[in-house]
Parts: structure tokens; C-alpha cells; sequence
């Protein structure tokens, strides 16, 4: 299995502060024959199912506000938000979709 | 996007059997490229993709728990389904049943989840 390791487990950020959040596999995520990374990263409120923000490690999903990115390539990921908002407070998890398998990582812990 | 939404018992005793129901609308099951995945989250923890299944039939399971899980669709009620044999206090979570787009496997669309709890 490919493990996912975030860091850090958690952080608090003041408003309109950058939040910066990282993660690892434990192989490579880019496929060479598209040069794509197999990366998706999630955001996850209290009692709610987790959201999809970003896939191909970079690609916002529609209606995410262009404060969170999305960059990295290979084993070295990176989710930033850009200007903290109070709905941001959540847990943010990254997913590998290179393999089956799917695993996600920990998690990282967003409070302001 | 496809709405889902879980259903079953929320109470399953230990070495009983598990199972859930997704029932998912706004989308025919049975459109090609989807794959209709299980994910499960301890209280307090992380998430852990079960298995998917492919509107051919086709299922991937995660090897931690293929011995003992079972992914089924039912095409006539655009539902699929879980089953998780031999459960223990471990397998207490919520259970989440989710979909990916055709043209790749992050999950674009997830049901509300639903708490099971293993407990005599």
C-alpha cells in the first residue's frame, strides 16, 4: 500500500493569514506517461462527509474559492490556503488515486 | 453530480454481519466509468477506502478487509451495497458511499455517511 504521511497533525492560522499544509507518499504519485500526480486533497467540517478541493494535485474542483491551491509533484504535496477564512476551520486530508489501494492521509487540523 | 445516500441498521452485534445500502439518484448506476466506492472513519479518526465495485461487476477491494467484505450492485433500485462479515468493535465507524467522475478516482460525490456500531 502507499502511505500517506501530512504534517502538521494540526495548526491555527490568525484570519486572513496564509495556512500552508503538507503531504508525503510513500512512492512516487506522478504517472510518466501523462505526467500527472494521482493527488486529490479534501476538506472535512464537523459531522459532514469530506469535500473535494483539489485533484491532479493542482486542479481546483469547480466552486472552490481560488484562495486554496494545490502544488507539488512526485512524493512532496502541498495544500495552501491563502488567506484564512473562518468557514476554512476543518480538517484537510490528502488522497492517492495512483493505485488501488486508495489511501488518504492523517489528517491536518485548520483552527484559527 | 449524482446524490447518495446511505441506509442500514446502526446497530450490528460482534461476528455478526454488516450491511448497508447506498442508494444513489440523479445518475443511472449503471452509466459507464463509474465506480461506486465504500469509505469508513473511525469517531475521531482517519478515513479508510473499503472497496469499489464497477457498473460491470468489476470490485477492488482493500486487501486489510477482503476477506470479509462483499460489494454488490443493484441495478433495478440504482442501489449498491456493502456487506462486512465477522464485525468486531473495530469495525465501529461512519460509512460513507461515494463516486468518482469517469476521467478519474478522487470522490467528487459522497452520501451524508451513516454511524454503525458494533456492540452486543
Amino acid at each position: 500500500d502507499i502511505v500517506m504521511t501530512q504534517s502538521p497533525d494540526s495548526l491555527a492560522v490568525s484570519l486572513g493569514e496564509r495556512a500552508t499544509i503538507n503531504c508525503k507518499s510513500s512512492q512516487s504519485l506522478l504517472y510518466s506517461s501523462n505526467n500527472k500526480n494521482y493527488l486529490a486533497w479534501y476538506q472535512q467540517k464537523p459531522g459532514q462527509p469530506p469535500k473535494l478541493l483539489i485533484y491532479w494535485a493542482s486542479t481546483r474542483e469547480s466552486g472552490v474559492p481560488d484562495r486554496f491551491s494545490g502544488s507539488g509533484s512526485g512524493t512532496d504535496f502541498t495544500l495552501t490556503i491563502s488567506s484564512l477564512q473562518a468557514e476554512d476551520v476543518a480538517v484537510y486530508y490528502c488522497q492517492q488515486y495512483y493505485t488501488t489501494p486508495f489511501t488518504f492521509g492523517p489528517g491536518t487540523k485548520v483552527d484559527i | 453530480q449524482v446524490q447518495l445516500q446511505e441506509s442500514g441498521p446502526g446497530l450490528v452485534k460482534p461476528s455478526q454481519t454488516l450491511s448497508l445500502t447506498c442508494t444513489v439518484s440523479g445518475d443511472s448506476i449503471s452509466s459507464n466509468n463509474y465506480y461506486w466506492s465504500w469509505i469508513r472513519q473511525p469517531a475521531g479518526k482517519g478515513l479508510e477506502w473499503i472497496g469499489r465495485i464497477h457498473n460491470s461487476g468489476t470490485t477492488n477491494y482493500n486487501p486489510s478487509l477482503q476477506s470479509r467484505v462483499t460489494l454488490s450492485l443493484d441495478t433495478s433500485k440504482n442501489q449498491f451495497s456493502l456487506k462486512l462479515n465477522s464485525v468486531t468493535a473495530a469495525d465501529t465507524a461512519v460509512y460513507y458511499c461515494a463516486t468518482n467522475p469517469p476521467n478519474g478516482n478522487w470522490f467528487d460525490s459522497w452520501g451524508q455517511g451513516t454511524l454503525v456500531t458494533v456492540s452486543s
